[in-house]
């Protein structure tokens, strides 16, 4: 069973940086860490992933500890259109069984004006 | 561009009932997964296909059934409705032969069952 750790929620003002923490403390060496966000009545969307390295898209960076064992999803600006259900979740890369999300307690993200 | 395509949007059913949620996936993505999330809860995996076989089963009720088309779209026949399955139901689809590390998600249906 993919086990993360996510607080509850967490808030932020509209266009400050925000770091959305993640625990993973047995995760295995083949395990990537996806990140998927669902904003209110839409279906969950694909922020960003990776394995060891930090990584970064146009949405987020993804700052992975050295063992592993945690990692920060980081939204440069937060903007209102931000606030969403962010999920951290721990799967494969590729293969049949990528789709197959485990989607645990997601951290709600509140962003102010 | 094209996204996933969930039909219909909404659907109001009777216990016992039959229901047949349909999803269409980007063109050319191989692989559809369908969900479940029930009110206040977090989405669930159910089922899924790769190329129009089954590749993984999750928390999928036996009254509940699932295919792949040729055409790649996928439907989910759900039987015997009862109360509890009243809920958000949404479908992704990825590209698994080409490396692909995204799921796409689409709208959902939203099932009522009264």
């Amino acid at each position: 069973d993919a086990k993360t750790t996510q607080p509850n929620s967490m808030e932020s003002n509209e266009e400050e940086p925000v770091h959305l923490p993640c625990n993973h403390s047995t995760i295995s060496g083949t395990d990537y860490i996806h990140w998927y966000r669902q904003l209110p009545s839409q279906g969950p969307e694909y922020v960003i992933h990776g394995l060891t390295s930090n990584v970064n898209n146009r949405m987020a960076s993804l700052a992975i500890a050295e063992d592993r064992k945690s990692s920060t999803l980081i939204l440069h600006r937060a903007t209102l259109r931000d606030a969403a259900v962010y999920y951290c979740i721990r799967g494969f890369a590729g293969g049949t069984s990528y789709g197959k999300l485990t989607f645990g307690q997601g951290t709600i993200l509140t962003v102010h004006p | 561009a094209a996204g996933v395509i969930q039909s219909p949007r909404h659907l109001i059913k009777e216990k016992r009932e039959t229901a047949t949620l349909k999803c269409y996936p980007i063109p050319r993505h191989d692989t559809v997964y369908w969900y479940q999330q029930g009110p206040g809860q977090d989405p669930q995996f159910l089922i899924s296909f790769y190329e129009k076989m089954q590749s993984d089963k999750g928390s999928i009720p036996d009254r509940f059934s699932a295919q792949q088309f040729s055409d790649y779209h996928s439907e989910l026949n759900m039987s015997s409705l009862e109360l509890g399955d009243s809920a958000l139901y949404f479908c992704a689809s990825s590209l698994l032969r080409r490396g692909a590390t995204e799921a796409f998600f689409g709208q959902g249906t939203r099932l009522t069952v009264v």
